[in-house]
């Protein structure tokens, strides 16, 4: 049976880094094994936050590639998220998945249960 | 990378068929053959739905079926229930540096 569950901090100040973990179970992070961060402002989309594979390869969006770290501890079965300089935008549930893969392409076939991270003074 | 265009809502009476839109580029939706499916009920997490265009996870009704045509994919869910009744939302494989990108959303509203 595969989990996963999001950890950290419900409220961040400006200019704070938020640090997320993503602890998992039912399945390892080993070869051919990778997990996302995705976001969902309040009433609006979901967002493709990063991404990171059982070897280590790390990928982020475009737009927050400067403020995003990803990274991994196989031996604890998580994978945490680091966003620095957050600001009032950055409000959102923060959701991690798992990824199923096929040659290229990827998708989400596990979700936990997000966690809401409100930015405010 | 811009998100996938989605109408805003959409909905059908119990019994009847709903079809939702994604239309993407030809970076996104048109390269790959990618695109998956989530329905989000208010207050949960994200489902997979679809993914492939077509496939559908073990657990899936197939009533919920995908397709796509050049930049467009489509969800369509067939004999509406009204536990079908949530958000959804399309995404796709956008290539260059591993890019994805997710639709607008939908909301579906049984009648």
């Amino acid at each position: 049976q595969v989990t996963l569950k999001e950890s950290g901090p419900a409220l961040v100040k400006p200019t704070q880094t938020l640090t997320l973990t993503c602890t998992f179970s039912g399945f390892s992070l080993s070869f051919g094994m990778r997990v996302s961060w995705i976001r969902q402002p309040p009433g609006k989309a979901l967002e493709w936050l990063a991404r990171i594979d059982w070897d280590d390869d790390r990928f982020y969006t475009t737009s927050l590639k400067s403020r995003l770290t990803i990274s991994k501890d196989a031996s604890k079965n998580q994978v945490v998220l680091t966003m620095t300089n957050m600001e009032p935008v950055d409000t959102a549930t923060y959701y991690c998945a798992r990824i199923q893969s096929k040659g290229v392409g990827w998708w989400f076939d596990f979700w936990g249960q997000g966690i809401l991270v409100t930015v405010s003074s | 990378q811009s998100a996938l265009t989605q109408p805003p809502s959409a909905s059908g009476s119990p019994g009847q068929s709903v079809t939702i839109s994604c239309t993407g580029t030809s970076s996104d939706v048109g390269a790959y053959n990618f695109v998956s499916w989530y329905q989000q009920h208010p207050g949960k997490a994200p489902k997979l739905m679809i993914y492939e265009v077509s496939k559908r996870p073990s657990g899936v009704p197939d009533r919920f079926s995908g397709s796509k045509s050049g930049n467009t994919a489509s969800l369509t869910v067939s004999g509406l229930q009204a536990e079908d009744e949530a958000d959804y939302y399309c995404s796709s494989y956008a290539g260059s540096n591993n890019n994805y990108v997710f639709g607008t959303g939908t909301k579906v509203t049984v009648l």
